[in-house]
């Protein structure tokens, strides 16, 4: 099976800072791992997913790292906004296409 | 292009009770889960579909079962329900198993 964890169930940034989220797996077969946002009373939002072939992809503001030697994976929004402030979940796909989540992290953004 | 789609937003059943959610996948894709959200938790996958098929089942009892329908659309019926089966109901859809598109939910309440 595969499980995954965050490192800090919360992380407090001031407004214009950079945040980073950390994520660990458990399952060397994982190939395929999705950043998600989730505000309170909506859906995962998608964020940005990398490939286990790759080891970092950009997006606007956003940018995921990935390092399969030790099974982790972060998340490094810049110039963090009140508008960041969610819980933000990884996620990794192995068999099929199930996709095994952490348990968040609530990044609240104070101004 | 329509996103995912789920029905009722909000949901309150009586323990013992007999429920079904509704999906709508987002147009183009022909895969669809279902996740488990409990307060203040990752969401847990319980099933998947494709081609009108289940092809992929999380830890959830056989009171948990589902239905896809030629447009790709989807259900999940929950038997006998019971008061820890309160939770944030996630339906995702997915084309070639990548980028996974999320409903924002349907909270089903058991009293």
């Amino acid at each position: 099976g595969e499980s995954v964890g965050l490192h800090l169930p919360t992380l407090s940034v001031q407004e214009g800072d950079n945040s980073i989220i950390n994520c660990a797996y458990s399952n060397s077969a994982s190939d395929y791992f999705i950043w998600y946002k989730q505000e309170s009373g909506k859906g995962p939002q998608f964020i940005i997913d990398i490939r286990s072939n790759m080891d970092k992809r950009q997006g606007q503001r956003v940018t995921v790292l990935l390092n399969k030697t030790v099974k982790h994976l972060s998340l490094q929004i810049a110039a963090t906004q009140p508008g960041d402030s969610a819980v933000y979940f990884c996620a990794a796909r192995t068999s099929g296409s199930r996709l095994t989540f952490g348990e968040g992290t609530q990044l609240t953004v104070n101004p | 292009e329509t996103g995912v789609t789920q029905s009722p937003t909000h949901l309150i059943k009586t323990r013992g009770q007999q429920v079904t959610l509704r999906c709508s996948s987002q147009s183009g894709h022909n895969t669809v889960s279902w996740y488990q959200q409990a307060l203040g938790q990752g969401p847990q996958f319980i099933f998947q579909y494709y081609r009108e098929e289940e092809n992929g089942r999380g830890n959830f009892p056989p009171r948990f079962s589902g239905l896809q329908f030629p447009n790709y659309s989807s259900e999940l019926n929950v038997n006998a329900l019971e008061l820890d089966d309160s939770a944030l109901y996630l339906c995702a859809s997915t084309q070639g198993g990548d980028g996974y598109t999320f409903g924002s939910g349907t909270r089903l309440t058991v009293v």
